[in-house]
């Protein structure tokens, strides 16, 4: 089945401690995304990934790092946490298309508290 | 950078109704998709539709990106259509993305 998974779903941790939510997705897909998704603020992005070893900022980049090793994995790292990173994070992929992408496929979701 | 808007923030329809949700956006695109997020929180892709005019079942969606927005027509609405929609631009030369705040329907049986 075609899917993109993200682990863990749920996450309660405290400021400070270093955590990475993993995503992977089994389409062949060049590109990858990760989003965070607040009550009144809707979906903003926090990094890309274009292909292996090719990333580069969204939105709202800043207390997050990302890698791109593989096609398939691209795990989003929180090297020091704090409350504010408190969220719901999509993982998303799809195909390039042109000089864009095509249809993004979004995992289920991790929802993170930061104590 | 582009600000993209959509309206209404809520609507409420009764079973079997219709109804038109817009997407505005501020500068010229080259992708425009929209998603559907369940009252579950699963984000479902429904169109890739940077131009032109596409139409899945009940659901339509109409792009005229020269006067930038988007359209999504539900025609003949469900309960299961409840949930969160949103609209996601991407402007050339760059693959960032921007959403929506969404647009919340509730169809009442």
């Amino acid at each position: 089945e075609a899917q993109v998974t993200q682990n863990p779903r749920y996450l309660i941790t405290v400021t400070g401690k270093k955590l990475t939510v993993t995503c992977s997705q089994n389409m062949n897909h060049e590109y990858m995304s990760w989003y965070r998704q607040d009550p009144g603020l809707g979906l903003r992005q926090i990094y890309y990934s274009m292909n292996v070893e090719v990333t580069d900022k969204g939105d709202v980049p800043e207390g997050y790092k990302v890698s791109r090793k593989e096609k398939r994995n691209f795990p989003l790292i929180l090297e020091s946490p704090s409350p504010n990173q408190t969220s719901l994070y999509f993982c998303a992929s799809s195909p390039i298309k042109g000089l864009s992408t095509d249809t993004q496929y979004f995992g289920p979701g991790t929802r993170l508290t930061v104590l | 950078g582009i600000q993209v808007e959509q309206s209404p923030p809520d609507l409420i329809l009764q079973e079997g109704a219709n109804s038109t949700l817009r997407c505005n956006f501020s500068d010229s695109v080259n992708n425009l998709q929209w998603f559907h997020q369940n009252p579950w929180g699963q984000l479902i892709n429904l169109f890739y539709i940077p131009s032109g005019t596409k139409q899945n079942g009940r659901l339509s969606a109409t792009t005229v990106a020269t006067e930038r927005y988007s359209l999504l027509y539900i025609s003949s609405s469900q309960t299961t259509d409840s949930g969160v929609y949103f609209c996601a631009v991407s402007t050339s030369g760059t693959y960032k993305y921007i959403f929506g705040t969404g647009t919340r329907l509730k169809v009442l049986a």
